[in-house]
């Protein structure tokens, strides 16, 4: 199992560009999220899904969009990058009540 | 809203120290309390866990201490090792979503 894989590892954007991170589980996990980290904030929720077709908004969802077409993916969109939106992205994964979320390996994001 | 809150950010302590970490929780419908360890690069990863209605769960040099009644928990790391030098988040789920404190950046000095 690869587990929870995220892509890029890294990515600079433009202010106004958009693009979208990429994420998959091969656990057959019903349960995803994505999460930001920034330094002194801990971990902050920004959507997640309950099982294909289903999505959320979590604690901060401005500037972000979801869908969940398939069980395994979940991608991250960003419409329009902002600065504030610099940070490192997790995507993680667990069974619906399971008390374990596996987390990627993160996406480094800059955004000038 | 912070509903949870984690102290101290960070923590230096000697190789064999018991360095010790705490949080204090909002809301008292939260159903389980995960402490997750990040290394430098890495995503989070799962370290010991404990429910409300238990007041302490030990996992090798790895215990939980919990107290309901002051809506507070705490990471305790016995013989503290270098190895141990890592971030630690506590967290706090509800409805299957989980809430994270600020975390803290622990070094254990040789």
């Amino acid at each position: 199992n690869a587990g929870v894989t995220q892509t890029p590892k890294f990515q600079v954007l433009k202010t106004g560009q958009s693009m979208t991170l990429q994420c998959a589980q091969d656990m057959n996990h019903e349960y995803m999220s994505w999460y930001r980290q920034d330094p002194g904030m801990g971990l902050r929720l920004i959507h997640y899904s309950v099982g294909a077709g289903i999505t959320d908004q979590g604690e901060v969802p401005n500037g972000y969009n979801v869908s969940r077409s398939t069980t395994e993916d979940f991608p991250l969109r960003l419409l329009s990058a902002a600065p504030s939106q610099t940070s490192v992205y997790f995507c993680a994964s667990s069974y619906t009540g399971g008390n374990t979320q596996y987390f990627g390996p993160g996406t480094r994001l800059t955004v000038l | 809203q912070q509903q949870v809150k984690q102290s101290p950010q960070s923590l230096i302590v000697q190789k064999g120290g018991i360095p010790i970490i705490n949080c204090a929780y909002e809301n008292t419908a939260f159903d389980y309390f995960p402490w997750y360890q990040q290394f430098p690069g890495k995503g989070p990863a799962l370290l010991i866990a404990i429910r409300p209605d238990v007041s302490e769960k030990k996992e090798g040099r790895f215990t939980i201490s919990f107290n309901k009644s002051a809506k507070q928990f705490s990471l305790h790391i016995m013989d503290s090792q270098p190895g141990d030098s890592a971030t630690y988040f506590c967290a706090a789920r509800l409805y299957g979503k989980l809430t994270f404190g600020q975390g803290t950046i622990l070094t254990v000095h040789p």
